[in-house]
Order: structure tokens, then sequence, then C-alpha cells
């Protein structure tokens, strides 16, 4: 079983849609989590932290539930530059040993 | 963009071969880390390193080894390459300490034939 896993996709969406992305991880030693965009053949960038009460960056919010292990990132009013690919991200300690998932393929449509 | 840049971009090698990424991170960065990503794939942590020294390593075997040096410069080297080598090696840098942000390169694109 790999350590985070999520849903391959591809979503297909069309502008304008609401997209949720769910994650788990299986470490339950994890602190710090993460979601990572990344476009086609380029390095994977920063989107947003994962807080346990949950946060929000404009039309980005993510969840963490402990309990769960369970990760989520939703995307509101879809852009068609938001088509990448998702990655979710734990850590035991952060900044050490970024775990990732497998991503998910986002494609927004118009 | 980062500040942290890489290279070679792209190379490729053949089977057997030895290969030296390089890594250049931000000024202050003592951590970097180095991660494998195949296609289709999310990036395998490699190894970690801490003012120079090796501080956690992932699933991968001895020939994979890697070099911090004192401006915040920083190596992986692959000594007999196999085709599953083959990926995109990413360097990620940071200062560390609690929320700072990680830093990842472009990326190094190897194929080995």
């Amino acid at each position: 079983r790999k350590e985070v896993e999520q849903d391959p996709g591809p979503f297909n969406v069309p502008e304008g849609a609401t997209v949720a992305f769910n994650c788990t991880y299986s470490n339950s030693a994890s602190q710090s989590f993460f979601w990572y965009r990344q476009d086609c053949r380029k390095e994977p960038k920063l989107l947003m932290s994962v807080y346990s009460s949950g946060n929000e960056d404009g039309r980005f919010t993510a969840q963490l539930n402990r309990a769960s292990q369970y990760i989520s990132l939703l995307i509101r009013d879809s852009k068609l530059s938001d088509s990448a690919t998702y990655l979710c991200v734990a850590s035991i300690q952060y900044g050490n040993k970024l775990v990732f998932g497998a991503g998910t393929i986002l494609r927004v449509k118009s | 963009e980062t500040g942290v840049t890489q290279s070679p971009t792209h190379l490729i090698k053949t089977r057997g071969q030895q290969v030296t990424l390089r890594c250049s991170s931000q000024s202050g960065h003592n951590t970097v880390s180095w991660y494998q990503q195949a296609l289709g794939q999310g990036p395998q942590f490699i190894f970690q390193y801490y003012r120079e020294e090796e501080n956690g390593r992932g699933n991968f075997p001895p020939r994979f080894s890697g070099l911090q040096f004192p401006n915040y410069s920083s190596e992986l080297n692959v000594n007999a390459l196999e085709l599953d080598d083959s990926a995109l090696y990413l360097c990620a840098s940071c200062l560390a300490g609690y929320r700072n942000t990680i830093y990842f390169g472009e990326g190094s694109w190897l194929t080995v034939v």
C-alpha cells in the first residue's frame, strides 16, 4: 500500500465548476500536509499547506481529518489555468522527506 | 524564480555509466533534498542533506549518493545507471525551520538508454 494515495483521475470539468480531490495517508506519525501543483514537464509548486483547522486561499480550500487520515482540496469556480496535476503530500517532520501521492490530473475545459 | 537552479536540464546516458546532477540553492538554505520522479508518478524521496551531512534517506540503493557544499550547492551522483533510473530528478531546498517554504528546482531529465 502506498503511503499517500490519490485518485489519479483525470477529472474533466467545465469552466466554473467546483471540483474536489481526496487523499489518504497511511503514516499516523505524519505532521505536515501540503497540496502541490505540477504542470506538464515542470517542477512541483506549493499550492497550499493544510492545517488541522482547514484553510482557504481564494478559490482553494484544504481540509485535514487526522482521525480518518484524510486530506481534501476543493477548487471553486474552476479556470482553464487550473488544469494541472495536483499532488497530495505528507511529511513526518516539516521540510523533511516529503511523501508525495502519484497525483490527480485535472482538466478544465471551456 | 525559486532561486533553485539545476543542471543539466536534460541528458542522455548509457546503462552502466555514472552521472552527476547539480543543484544550486538560495543563499542561506541549509537543507537540500533530492527526489526522483518517474513518468506518471509522484516524486520519491532519495535523501536529504542538512549542513553538509546526510540527514535522512529513502529506499534507494547505495549507488545513489550525494554531497552538499558550504556554498549551498549540492550534487546527486548515480553510479552503474540502469534503465529504470530514467526520470526527472528534483532538488528542493529550504531553511530548516517550521513552516519555512520549500523551493523546488526545475529538475534534470535523465534518460538512460
